[in-house]
């Protein structure tokens, strides 16, 4: 199966750690998006890449988070300096250019737990 | 993008038809409607989108209101593995970000 891939699949850290999580999105998929979930919510948007350019960010990424996707492939997201309210599923999805709606697939997710 | 409005939950019975609704009554004219799940512990799927018209595949089925301020998603004979959080999304064509509200958790009861 070729669908997104996300690790890890949870994470446990300390407050004030870094992490960094990492997404493979589907073969050829020019976009790839991520969105964080908490408990009982749906996700919510936090950026969108195309190729590797960075091209719109939420002001939910505080200056804390990075997101990169080098050569435009796989993507990752480091949180600095984590705080327990960074406690929250983080979704990666990607899509292609290709057709008119623009289907998002979307990764298993990673958990974050930030004691 | 426009303001949906679900139920935060529904019932139905395995087998039966499972009707979720949805209200948007904002949207404007060159947007359109989506469906996702998420089923536990995954991450969400698309389901199936429409503009005006009633649309099926394998999935779902869709029915729009003419005045496009409501739609149906319908899930003709429900099985257990269809319990999840169905979501309704208004988004415009090309844009990139989805903007998921609460959703409705489906459960399927045998």
């Amino acid at each position: 199966d070729t669908g997104v891939s996300q690790n890890p699949r949870h994470k446990i850290t300390k407050r004030g750690q870094n992490v960094t999580f990492r997404c493979d999105p589907i073969s050829e998929h020019n976009r790839l998006y991520w969105y964080r979930q908490t408990l009982g919510q749906g996700p919510e948007f936090l950026t969108y890449f195309q190729n590797e350019a960075q091209l719109e960010k939420s002001r939910l990424l505080s200056d804390r988070f990075s997101a990169e996707r080098p050569k435009g492939s796989f993507s990752t997201l480091e949180i600095q300096r984590t705080e327990q309210g960074d406690s929250a599923m983080y979704l990666c999805a990607s899509s292609s250019r290709e057709g008119s709606y623009n289907e998002q697939f979307f990764g298993p997710g990673t958990r974050l737990t930030v004691l | 993008d426009a303001k949906t409005t679900q139920p935060p939950s529904m019932d139905c019975a395995e087998g039966r038809a499972a009707n979720l609704p949805c209200n948007h009554s904002t949207i404007s004219g060159n947007e359109y409607v989506y469906w996702y799940r998420q089923i536990h512990s995954q991450g969400p799927q698309y389901i199936i989108h429409g503009l005006k018209n009633n649309e099926t595949n394998e999935m779902a089925s869709l029915i729009i209101t003419e005045d496009r301020k409501s739609s149906t998603l319908i899930l003709p004979h429900a099985t257990l593995r269809d319990t999840a959080v169905y979501y309704c999304i208004v988004r415009y064509q090309g844009a990139q970000k989805l903007v998921f509200g609460q959703g409705t958790r489906l459960t399927i009861n045998p």
